[in-house]
């Protein structure tokens, strides 16, 4: 069964950063892209960024470009999500979701809140 | 990049009826590259179609999707209790993928 777990969210300030983690089970991680989608309160999702499993190619979102960074560990199953200079819009729940275009399996989320 | 209009924002219907959502796209989508998730409070979305009409793993075929180019729309045949929900297209000919604003089905 695929699991995907997500921590590293909370409360920072407008210019802070945070590091999001997703620990992934019950597959090959190192075969499969993964991505990062956020969904605002009340909103729908929006796509963040996403990394190929085959080359670590990476893609971003225009609204995240320059400001985040994602990364791969295969060696301990974990994606990760660098976000620095952050604003009040990029408040949202984030996804660890797997796939790169669409996404089949999704984890719980975690709060990512950006608030002086 | 491309915008996903649904219709109807909210869709009222009692259990055993048929939902017709629709997702209609600002541009062509290439190659039918279309997805439907379904999303209850307080949980992530779930797959349900990709390819505009083939459905994920697990799902029953009283979903089904259809369309092409710029129209699309997902059915629930009959509609049963768990299905009441909030449901998103989204789009991944043209990055960046994007998604709808949702229809949320209720019961009437």
């Amino acid at each position: 069964e695929v699991q995907l777990l997500e921590s590293g969210g909370g409360l920072v300030q407008p210019g802070g950063s945070l590091r999001l983690s997703c620990a992934a089970s019950g597959f090959t991680f190192s075969s499969y892209a993964m991505s990062w989608v956020r969904q605002a309160p009340g909103k729908g999702p929006e796509w963040v960024s996403g990394i190929s499993g085959s080359d670590s190619s990476t893609n971003y979102a225009d609204s995240v470009k320059g400001r985040f960074t994602i990364s791969g560990d295969n060696s301990k199953n974990t994606m990760y999500l660098q976000m620095n200079s952050l604003r009040a819009e990029d408040t949202a729940v984030y996804y660890c979701a797997k796939g790169w275009v669409y996404f089949d399996n999704w984890g719980q989320g975690t709060l990512v809140t950006v608030s002086s | 990049e491309i915008v996903l209009t649904q219709s109807p924002g909210t869709l009222s219907l009692s259990p055993g009826e048929r939902a017709s959502l629709s997702c209609r796209a600002s541009q062509s989508v290439s190659s039918r590259y279309l997805a439907w998730y379904q999303q209850k409070p307080g949980q992530a979305p779930r797959l349900l179609i990709y390819g505009a009409s083939s459905r994920a793993t697990g799902i029953p075929d009283r979903f089904s999707g259809s369309g092409s180019g710029t129209d699309f729309t997902l059915t629930i045949s009959r509609l049963e209790p768990e299905d009441f929900a909030v449901y998103y297209c989204q789009q991944y000919g043209s990055s960046p993928w994007t998604f709808g604003q949702g229809t949320k089905v209720e019961i009437k």
